[in-house]
């Protein structure tokens, strides 16, 4: 069974970072792109990035709202995608989702989800 | 960077009537790499469709997507009382691999 575990969240102050983890079990990790998705508090869902697998170089993609804050890395020896957040603002606040893409491959949809976790930036 | 649309914003319905819910994109969406979530509140998103039109693992057959280019559909042929959530369309063919912004499906 496929199971995306996200740990990471919580409270930080605005300018701070923190970084989020998502370790994956039930399946070849290092076979799958990985991505972090987000979903502000009441709002609906915004894409923050991917990485790809190493066959494909391990290219990693972002949103224009997070590029050059937030830097997406994976571990495959550890199954564990990794979502760096660094300057934070407060509109960063939302919950946090890992996915898995469905296929293999370079395009894919989110085929299975974490089940989230919360940052919020407040002062 | 291609911009979804989806339409309408909320659709009230009944049990067991047909729903249509609509995803248009500013440009061609490449191979027609256009996904469809379901999102029940306090749950994570549950992937439906992808390429348009295939099933996801264990999705009814009542839920059912089509289109290609710039328009999409999702059709749910008969709504269950759990069918009634928010839907999202995705294009995931070229970065950012955007979202649209959603349909609440409510009871009417």
């Amino acid at each position: 069974e496929v199971q995306l575990v996200e740990s990471g969240g919580g409270l930080v102050q605005p300018g701070r970072s923190l970084r989020l983890s998502c370790t994956a079990s039930g399946f070849t990790f290092g076979d799958y792109a990985m991505s972090w998705v987000r979903q502000a508090p009441g709002k609906g869902l915004e894409w923050v990035g991917f990485v790809v697998t190493k066959p494909y170089g391990g290219t990693t993609e972002y949103a224009a709202s997070v590029r050059g804050r937030f830097t997406i890395s994976r571990d495959d020896y550890k199954s564990i995608a990794y979502l760096q957040m660094d300057s934070l603002k407060i509109e960063d606040t939302a919950v946090y989702f890992c996915t898995r893409d469905r296929g293999r491959g370079y395009y894919g949809s989110s085929g299975y989800w974490g089940q989230g976790t919360l940052v919020t930036v407040s002062s | 960077e291609i911009v979804l649309t989806q339409s309408p914003g909320t659709l009230s319905l009944s049990p067991g009537e047909r729903a249509t819910l609509s995803c248009r994109a500013s440009q061609s969406v490449s191979s027609n790499y256009l996904a469809w979530y379901q999102q029940k509140p306090g749950q994570a998103p549950r992937l439906l469709i992808y390429g348009a039109s295939s099933r996801a693992i264990g999705i009814p057959d009542r839920f059912s997507g089509s289109g290609s280019g710039t328009d999409f559909t999702l059709t749910i042929s008969r709504l269950e009382p759990e069918d009634f959530a928010v839907y999202y369309c995705q294009q995931y063919g070229r970065s950012p691999r955007a979202f649209g912004p959603g349909t609440k499906v409510d009871i009417k």
